[in-house]
Parts: C-alpha cells; sequence; structure tokens
C-alpha cells in the first residue's frame, strides 16, 4: 500500500462549526506532514510530525490543531475558522522522518470551504 | 532556505523530450535538489531527486550541474498527462523542510 489518504474529500463548514480532517498511511512512515494549498498557489507547510512528536509549527493560528494519535494515523482539528482559510489541506508522509533525501508521498487533499 | 528560479510556464509538443530548467546559485553542499508535480485537482507527486550525481528513474531523468547552481528535468517523451506544474525545491540535509517555490506551469500539446 503506496497511499496516503484523506478524507473527507470535500468539507463545508460555517465559521462556528468544530470539524476535523482526516489522513492515513500504511507504508510504515514516520513523518507526516500538513500542508495548505490556496488556489493557484504552491503548497505551504503547516505541521511536521516526526516520529509522532510535533517537530514544525510554521506559526499556525490556534484555530488549526494537530494531533498524531499513532504512527499511521493524522488529524487536523478546525474550530472557529474564518473565510479565508478556505483552501486545499494536504497531507503527506515521509519514512525516516526529516531527512533531506527522503521522498514525500502526497495525499489528494480535502477541499475546505468555510462559510 | 535555498531559493530556486523556474521559468513560469513552458510548453512542449506530445511524444518530444521536455527539459524544464531550474537554477538554485545559493546551493549549499549539503542540499539535495528534488522535484515534485502536481497535476491539476491532485496532491504533489514525487518526481526526483539528487545530490551531485546525474539521476535516472521510470518517470524521469535530472541532470546536475558540475557546479550544482543549476539542474535540469528531463522527461523523454512528453505526453498529455505530463501536463502539470513542476516544482523544483531545495532540502538540507536534515530538519529542513520542504519549502514550494511557483514551479513552472507545463503545457503539452497534441
Amino acid at each position: 500500500d503506496t497511499e496516503v489518504t484523506q478524507t473527507p474529500k470535500h468539507l463545508v463548514m460555517g465559521m462556528t462549526n468544530k470539524k476535523s480532517l482526516k489522513c492515513e498511511q500504511h507504508m510504515g512512515h514516520r513523518a507526516m506532514y500538513w500542508y495548505k494549498q490556496k488556489a493557484k498557489k504552491p503548497p505551504e507547510l503547516m505541521f511536521v510530525y516526526s516520529y509522532e512528536k510535533l517537530s514544525i509549527n510554521e506559526s499556525v493560528p490556534s484555530r488549526f490543531s494537530p494531533e498524531c494519535p499513532n504512527s499511521s494515523l493524522l488529524n487536523l482539528h478546525l474550530h472557529a475558522l474564518q473565510p479565508e482559510d478556505s483552501a486545499l489541506y494536504l497531507c503527506a508522509s515521509s519514512q525516516y522522518g526529516l531527512a533531506g533525501d527522503n521522498e514525500q508521498f502526497f495525499g489528494p487533499g480535502t477541499r475546505l470551504t468555510v462559510l | 532556505d535555498a531559493k530556486t528560479t523556474q521559468p513560469n510556464s513552458m510548453e512542449s509538443n506530445e511524444e518530444e523530450p521536455v527539459h524544464l530548467p531550474c537554477n538554485h546559485s545559493t546551493i549549499s553542499g549539503t542540499d539535495y535538489i528534488h522535484w515534485y508535480r502536481q497535476l491539476p485537482s491532485q496532491g504533489p507527486e514525487y518526481v526526483i531527486h539528487g545530490l551531485t550525481s546525474n539521476v535516472n528513474n521510470r518517470m524521469a531523468s535530472l541532470a546536475i550541474a558540475e557546479d550544482r547552481k543549476s539542474s535540469t528535468l528531463i522527461l523523454h517523451r512528453a505526453t498529455l498527462r505530463d501536463a502539470a506544474v513542476y516544482y523544483c525545491i531545495l532540502r538540507g540535509e536534515y530538519g529542513n523542510k520542504l519549502v514550494f517555490g511557483a514551479g513552472t506551469i507545463l503545457r503539452v500539446k497534441s
């Protein structure tokens, strides 16, 4: 299994809602990532978990809360989002943590719309 | 993170080779050169990476200049399915993030 899966594919939420995005991989990878991609822009890193510990937080607002319950699973909890948070949220994984020669495997993303 | 410079867009004919250039004049000795591509409505996809020597895999070839200040991604026979945004990214030896630049939009004509 060489796939990163993300659910849901699409999500529409109001500014007062609480929702979660889920990402899963069964490749035995030890680093997992969340990226945000606005339309016609490159992906921007949000968070990195390496060996199930949060390694990098790119000064992301606290309304985004990541969680890594185990080495295969990564969640992004969303609360009190703003319309400008509407974007494609991408999850990725890599085998050996943050080593520079590791390739990252990306999921298809969750298209989030905040009303 | 060291910066890369790529053309905004390129066009190719189907079945012909494509050479996608990338300049990275401030590359350090331990930076890996990575290429990813993103097809429409999909997540990015790893293409190839290298450090000093040229690299080949089933998708593409990576030619790295001797001084490492530039590199070229080579698609040997472009197909319509290769139309995508191609990102050239430098990544340090350890603990460095994958920082995407604007990339090159590749259009393939039939």
